[in-house]
């Protein structure tokens, strides 16, 4: 089974600017492994922010973004927020089956 | 509106089984995959698999096949999963989510979430 890898934690100042990546142990991350973006809070069910690389949904705040950006999957933060503190997850398709990444712990400092 | 209400807290020794339900609400049932995504204490997420409440289809990740049984019961617009041979390693919760739809049209997949519902094996 493919392996899905993130940063396992990365922080951002308020009001700044970054980018989590997903990356592939099958090669390179393309529009067809339907990449998705998960934000999960303490206690709480996670939350889908981006589907099939860059859609958000109608909740997803607009300081967020998602993007293909060097062969992997990025999710691009501008312009943090206390609230954007949790936990990011990334999950792509291998014919039909989904696989998540370990996630990245986001602190906003 | 939609909901996703899924069973409530179990505790099952070491080698048994345990089946989860989540009861779909406020859309027509066959009209989107339900997804299984557990997750251990303090872990990450891992996804079991999905069904087709259409058709019945099934997909499971490579390591739950065998493992892992997703069922649905079109009458009452619930899916199961059950997991069997528990082991301590399978305590976590257990979250069914809403994903995209079985036929072609306006795409939100895993817009809804069940609460999660905890299942512990003791060591």
């Amino acid at each position: 089974q493919a392996v899905v890898t993130q940063e396992p934690s990365l922080t951002v100042s308020p009001g700044g600017t970054v980018t989590l990546t997903c990356d592939t142990s099958t090669g390179t991350v393309t529009s067809g492994l339907y990449p998705y973006w998960f934000q999960q809070k303490p206690g709480q069910a996670p939350r889908t922010l981006i589907y099939d690389t860059t859609i958000k949904h109608s909740w997803t705040p607009a300081r967020f973004s998602g993007s293909l950006l060097g062969g992997k999957a990025a999710l691009t933060l501008s312009g943090a927020q206390p609230e954007d503190e949790a936990d990011y997850y990334c999950s792509l398709t291998y014919t039909g089956a989904r696989v998540f990444g370990g996630g990245t712990k986001l602190t906003v400092l | 509106q939609v909901q996703l209400v899924q069973s409530g807290a179990e505790m099952q020794e070491p080698g048994a089984s345990v089946k989860v339900s989540c009861k779909a609400s406020g859309y027509t049932f066959t009209d989107y995959y339900i997804h299984w995504v557990r997750q251990a204490p303090g872990q990450g997420l891992e996804w079991l698999g999905w069904i087709n409440p259409k058709t019945g289809d099934t997909k499971y990740a490579q390591k739950f096949q065998g493992w892992a049984t997703v069922t649905r019961d079109t009458s009452i617009s619930t899916v199961y999963m059950e997991l069997n041979r528990l082991k301590s390693d399978d305590t976590a919760v257990y979250y069914c989510a809403r994903g995209v739809r079985t036929s072609p049209g306006f795409q939100t997949p895993y817009d809804f979430w069940g609460q999660g519902t905890l299942v512990t094996v003791p060591s």
